[in-house]
């Protein structure tokens, strides 16, 4: 099977930042995603990254390492409405391997 | 991003009927869908990939006869979970595959088999 591990969970503060740690171990590698997904919803795409480094999108950002076999999701300026579970998920061939999800809280 | 529906949103039935959901891609077409299924507090598990005009490939563990997928056409794939015990109530989530390996996801079936 495919390893995917990352954080049950984590709260923040308001205004805050926070990072989510992701470390897989699969058969294979394609792309690393992240999703967002909120209690009762389908996930929502929030990043891809396929290459080593730093993909910066408004106040997400995603790191990968291949040779490491980790990434992290970073929040910053955190909002209420953040508060939801965050997927890290390995594309493999053509289909994606899931971690678990991480929840986040975001307190006032 | 794509949008891709899912009906009915909610269902539940009484244990050993049919249930069938339908996953369509509102504008692109779609060769190939993804079914999950989610438990509470858990991660998406893949049950299945559909392909147009093709038998889907089920995962390891998953019934093929118990979860019927049709991928009738390009913007339509449906699953039917045959049988229905309280054990298959979940999150069901479908998702179609984007030019670039992505995955957008339809909002959810929730069933619940009393």
């Amino acid at each position: 099977g495919q390893n995917i591990d990352q954080p049950t969970e984590m709260t923040a503060t308001e205004g805050a930042i926070v990072q989510i740690n992701c470390t897989y171990q699969t058969s294979g590698f394609n792309g690393l995603f992240w999703y967002q997904q909120h209690a009762g919803e389908a996930p929502t795409f929030l990043s891809y990254n396929v290459l080593d480094g730093l993909e910066e999108k408004g106040r997400f950002s995603s790191f990968l390492s291949r040779s490491k076999g980790y990434s992290y999701l970073l929040l910053k300026e955190l909002q209420m409405k953040d508060s939801a579970s965050y997927l890290c998920a390995v594309l493999i061939d053509y289909k994606l391997s899931f971690g678990a999800g991480t929840t986040v809280t975001v307190r006032a | 991003g794509a949008v891709v529906s899912q009906h009915p949103s909610r269902v539940i039935c009484k244990s050993g009927t049919s249930v069938k959901i339908e996953c369509r891609s509102l504008d692109f077409q779609a060769t190939t869908m993804f079914w999950y299924r989610q438990f509470p507090k858990q991660s998406l598990m893949l049950m299945a990939t559909s392909n147009e005009g093709s038998k889907a490939t089920y995962e390891q563990g998953v019934e093929k006869d118990k979860f019927l997928i049709n991928h009738a056409s390009l913007t339509l794939s449906t699953l039917t979970v045959t049988s229905a015990h309280p054990e298959d109530s979940s999150f069901y989530i479908c998702s179609a595959r984007g030019d670039y390996n992505e995955q957008f996801f339809g909002p959810g079936t929730r069933l619940t088999v009393l």
